[in-house]
């Protein structure tokens, strides 16, 4: 059964500390992306990988860090730097930017709802 | 700065109408858009893509149509159906932007259809 994961659905964080979301697909897609969702606003990037062991920011980037140790692995961690991390943040795979594919569609987890108490 | 607009945040229509939505940019040039579907509290799901030099694509009750002259791209649903209720998403895409510019998404339009 293909397909992507994340992990939490629910997070609460404390002021102060950093938390992990787990992001997993077995599509075998190269690429990998990190998106924030928020009310009344599109999908902004984080921060997306075309490969393993390699990553870029997005447009949002501060705050947040990733690695990409294994091709179908793709955590984020939100740092205490982040002033304002309550947000619905979605986890997305697709084919790798530089060979596209025909449709180069992105592959979305069913989303992590982050909360700072 | 690249600008992606839907037309309004939210649209109901009667069940069996055609709803159609709207999405226009500027400042950016799309190879190709896409249409996903997104359901509460759930990631989008990918619909349909044209690309630039297509005027027109058809799935099954859905229809997009892309004119780049216009900056704008319509995505509509024929004889809709309650179950069509959700928020879609217009997304741009060109590979050779750089970085975060290669796909940008529009903040959606809630559409409820009644019964």
């Amino acid at each position: 059964d293909g397909g992507i994961t994340q992990s939490p659905k629910y997070l609460f964080r404390k002021e102060g500390q950093n938390v992990t979301l787990s992001c997993e697909q077995n599509l075998n897609h190269d690429a990998m992306y990190w998106y924030r969702q928020d009310p009344g606003q599109g999908l902004r990037l984080i921060y997306y990988s075309q490969i393993v062991n390699d990553f870029q920011k997005g447009d949002i980037a501060e705050g947040y860090s990733v690695s990409r140790e294994k091709k179908e692995s793709f955590p984020l961690t939100v740092t205490s730097a982040q002033k304002n991390p309550t947000a619905f943040y979605l986890c997305a795979s697709g084919t790798s930017g530089l060979q596209l594919g025909p449709y180069n569609e992105q592959f979305f987890g069913p989303g992590t709802r982050l909360t700072v108490l | 700065s690249q600008k992606i607009e839907q037309n309004s945040e939210a649209l109901n229509i009667q069940e069996g109408k055609t709803a159609t939505l709207t999405c226009n940019y500027t400042n950016y040039s799309p190879a190709y858009l896409q249409w996903y579907r997104q359901d509460p509290g759930r990631g989008p799901v990918f619909l349909l893509l044209i690309r630039e030099n297509e005027k027109e694509k058809r799935k099954e009750r859905l229809k997009v149509t892309f004119d780049t002259t216009l900056k704008q791209s319509l995505f509509h649903i024929t004889a809709s159906q309650p179950a069509d209720s959700a928020t879609y998403l217009c997304a741009l895409v060109n590979p050779g932007y750089s970085s975060a510019s290669k796909i940008i998404f529009g903040s959606g339009t809630r559409l409820s259809i009644r019964p």
